[in-house]
């Protein structure tokens, strides 16, 4: 498998666009993470998915974002509209039930102008 | 989740070993501890879980004391490329990862 794949790697955006972030999670897992790391607050978790399904979504920051799992092999998280604090280094993880090691994806480093 | 604590950074050289030691006083019986690794522009990685004694891979060493209040990672012989942020994270197994701040580890030729 070639681990979990997002796209794009980079983005630079103008404040107001709308932004989507892509992740394709290794095949045969069921839960499926996505992530935000910046210098001021580390690695937060936003939401997680489990067999599809949004299970827990207490660390979106705002309405402005959004996330998505149409399937077992892609998710999508959505900032519209996107303003310069949300420039940030996004990742996607994905696991197997009862297995605490997550993998992790290369980010996409969004930058907000 | 149980709480961790670990220092912010820590400084090596080339070739010595590195010990990095994480506090988690309020760990529950059923609570794993496991150490994720993250290189700079790169996500984290998982390098060693254990629940209790002395598990060790290629990557590393985890220490954990009978009480099991708190951990060793250790690295042999590090080099350059172990230069790297060090995460502890203590909960059940299958648990959501979620990550503190972690242990910067700077190796120095």
């Amino acid at each position: 498998d070639a681990g979990v794949i997002q796209s794009p790697r980079h983005e630079v955006t103008e404040m107001g666009q709308e932004v989507t972030l892509r992740c394709k999670p290794i095949s045969g897992h069921d839960y499926l993470f996505w992530y935000r790391q910046t210098m001021m607050r580390g690695l937060e978790l936003l939401i997680y998915f489990n067999n599809n399904v949004p299970i827990d979504d207490s660390g979106m920051p705002e309405d402005r974002f959004s996330a998505k799992m149409p399937n077992a092999s892609f998710s999508t998280l959505k900032i519209q509209p996107s303003e310069p604090r949300d420039s940030a280094v996004y990742f996607c993880a994905s696991s197997f039930t009862g297995r605490t090691e997550a993998f992790f994806g290369q980010g996409t480093r969004l930058t907000v102008v | 989740l149980a709480k961790t604590t670990q220092p912010i950074s820590m400084d090596s050289y080339e070739g010595q070993e590195v010990n990095i030691t994480c506090s988690h006083n309020n760990i529950a019986t059923n609570d794993y501890i496991t150490w994720y690794q993250q290189f700079p522009s790169q996500g984290p990685r998982f390098i060693i879980q254990g629940y209790k004694t002395k598990v060790t891979n290629e990557v590393a060493s985890l220490f954990i004391p009978a009480d099991r209040k708190s951990s060793t990672l250790s690295l042999p012989r590090v080099s350059l490329s172990d230069t790297a942020v060090y995460y502890c994270l203590v909960g059940l197994l299958g648990y959501i990862p979620t990550f503190g701040r972690g242990t910067s580890l700077i190796v120095h030729p």
